[in-house]
C-alpha cells in the first residue's frame, strides 16, 4: 500500500492564482481530511470527509473547496490563492472508528 | 469552541533524562490522541486514550488520560537523540469524532 500520497510537493502562487492539491489514499478509508500547517499554530482541520459524497467544513474552511466523488480522492481547491495562504497542507485518513489519523507527507505551499 | 493547549512549547533535554509534557483542553473529551512529527516530516499517528484515567505504555513512552478527561500527558523515559520532534495532542469536538483539534505541540530537542 501506498498509504496517503498528496501531489505536488511544493508548489508557489501568484496572488489570485487558482490550484488544485491532490489527495489519494489506498487503504479504503471513508474518512479523509485536510489540515494546514503554520508556525506555532499546530494542525488546523480546513475541511473533511465522512465518505464519498459528504463533505463538511472545518476551523478554517474560507478561500478553500474541496469535494469527494470517489473514496481514494479527496482534492483540495483554492479559488483565488492569497498570501496568507502560503502553509503546509497535509492530508490525512482515518479507518472506521476514527481509531487515529495517517497523514501524507504534505504540499509546501507558498503564494507571492 | 474547543481549545486545546500544550505546554511546554518547547522542551530542551539532555540526552538520559526524562521529560513530560502536558496537554489540556477546555472541553471534556472522548478521547485524546498523540501523534509525533519529525523535522520536515509529517505527523505519524501514535497512541489513543479513551476511558478516564486510562494509561498506556509504548516502550519508552507513557501517556495518561486525566481522570476529568479534559487533560493527559505524555512522559518519556531515558530521552535518546531518536525522541527529538514536535509532539502534538488531538481531541476531537463533543459532538463529532472526527473534528480534531490539535494543540500547537511541544517541540523536543535532545543535547548528546
Amino acid at each position: 500500500n501506498a498509504g496517503v500520497t498528496q501531489t505536488p510537493k511544493f508548489q508557489v502562487l501568484k496572488t489570485g492564482q487558482s490550484m488544485t492539491l491532490q489527495c489519494a489514499q489506498d487503504m479504503n478509508h471513508e474518512y479523509m481530511s485536510w489540515y494546514r500547517q503554520d508556525p506555532g499554530m499546530g494542525l488546523r482541520l480546513i475541511h473533511y470527509s465522512v465518505g464519498a459524497g459528504i463533505t463538511d467544513q472545518g476551523e478554517v474552511p474560507n478561500g478553500y473547496n474541496v469535494s469527494r466523488s470517489t473514496t481514494e480522492d479527496f482534492p483540495l481547491r483554492l479559488l483565488s490563492a492569497a498570501p496568507s495562504q502560503t502553509s503546509v497542507y497535509f492530508c490525512a485518513s482515518s479507518p472506521p472508528g476514527a481509531l487515529g489519523q495517517y497523514f501524507g507527507p504534505g504540499t509546501r505551499l507558498t503564494v507571492t | 469552541g474547543q481549545q486545546v493547549m500544550q505546554i511546554p512549547q518547547y522542551q530542551h533535554v539532555q540526552e538520559g533524562e526524562d521529560f513530560t509534557t502536558y496537554c489540556n483542553s477546555s472541553t471534556t473529551l472522548s478521547n485524546i490522541q498523540w501523534y509525533k512529527q519529525r523535522p520536515g516530516g509529517h505527523p505519524v499517528f501514535l497512541i489513543q486514550l479513551v476511558k478516564s484515567g486510562e494509561v498506556k505504555k509504548q516502550k519508552r513512552l507513557t501517556f495518561q488520560f486525566g481522570e476529568a478527561k479534559k487533560n493527559s500527558s505524555l512522559h518519556i523515559t531515558a530521552t535518546q537523540t531518536t525522541d527529538v520532534g514536535t509532539y502534538f495532542c488531538a481531541g476531537p469536538e463533543s459532538s463529532n469524532d472526527y473534528k480534531l483539534s490539535f494543540g500547537a505541540g511541544t517541540t523536543v530537542t535532545v543535547r548528546a
